[in-house]
């Protein structure tokens, strides 16, 4: 098993563009995650989903939309990007109670 | 709302140092605990985990007690290695029915150990 698989590894963008950060588990997941890790402040939430075609806000889902069109992927999707969203992204999934990351997409944008 | 709050940090210590990393929780349902540690480069992954009060979580030498009395999960080791570097998080599940597996991470704290 791959486990949780995140592409790019890294990402620059200039203010405004857009772009979408893959995400797809082979574990047959039900529960997925979004998370972004900004220095010294821990993981935040940013989208979650429950199952295929089901997906709902966190803790800092502005900026950012998701899709679950299927149980192995789970997209991110940065509209307009800002220097704000300059972070480590990191998505994860998990069918009971331990979490399974990915490695981790670390975005620029300048 | 449910929180996590780790010691501040970094830490720095010499190689067979003992380790202790301070997490406390708020006290909202009945979480179970974890702590995930990040080496350099690379996603977190679960170092150890308690469902309940007193219960003891442990893995490659480190230990965690579930203390609800002071709503406590310090992390310990009592030797530490170069090679236990890494950013340690300490995390509780969320409170309710309807917390879909969902964690609140602490701030993280980062460890250095020096040979």
């Amino acid at each position: 098993n791959a486990g949780v698989t995140q592409t790019p590894k890294f990402r620059i963008l200039k203010i405004g563009q857009s772009m979408t950060l893959q995400c797809a588990q082979d574990m047959n997941h039900n529960y997925m995650y979004w998370y972004r890790q900004d220095p010294g402040m821990g993981l935040k939430l940013i989208y979650y989903s429950v199952g295929a075609g089901i997906t709902d806000k966190g803790e800092v889902p502005n900026g950012y939309n998701v899709s679950r069109s299927t149980t192995e992927d789970f997209p991110l999707r940065l509209e307009l990007a800002a220097p704000s969203q300059t972070s480590v992204y990191f998505c994860a999934s998990t069918q009971g109670w331990e979490q399974f990351f990915g490695p981790g997409t670390r975005l620029t944008v300048l | 709302g449910d929180s996590v709050t780790q010691m501040e940090g970094p830490v720095t210590l010499s190689e067979e140092a003992f380790l202790t990393i301070n997490c406390t929780y708020t006290a909202t349902g009945y979480p179970s605990l974890f702590w995930y540690v990040q080496y350099p480069g690379e996603g977190l992954q679960l170092l150890l985990k308690a469902t309940k009060a007193d219960d003891k979580g442990s893995n490659k030498g480190f230990e965690a007690t579930y203390r609800k009395e002071t709503t406590s999960f310090h992390l310990e080791k009592g030797s530490v290695q170069v090679s236990d570097s890494a950013v340690y998080f300490c995390a509780r599940s969320n409170a309710g029915g309807t917390s879909y597996g969902k964690l609140t991470f602490g701030q993280g704290t980062i460890l250095t150990v020096h040979p």
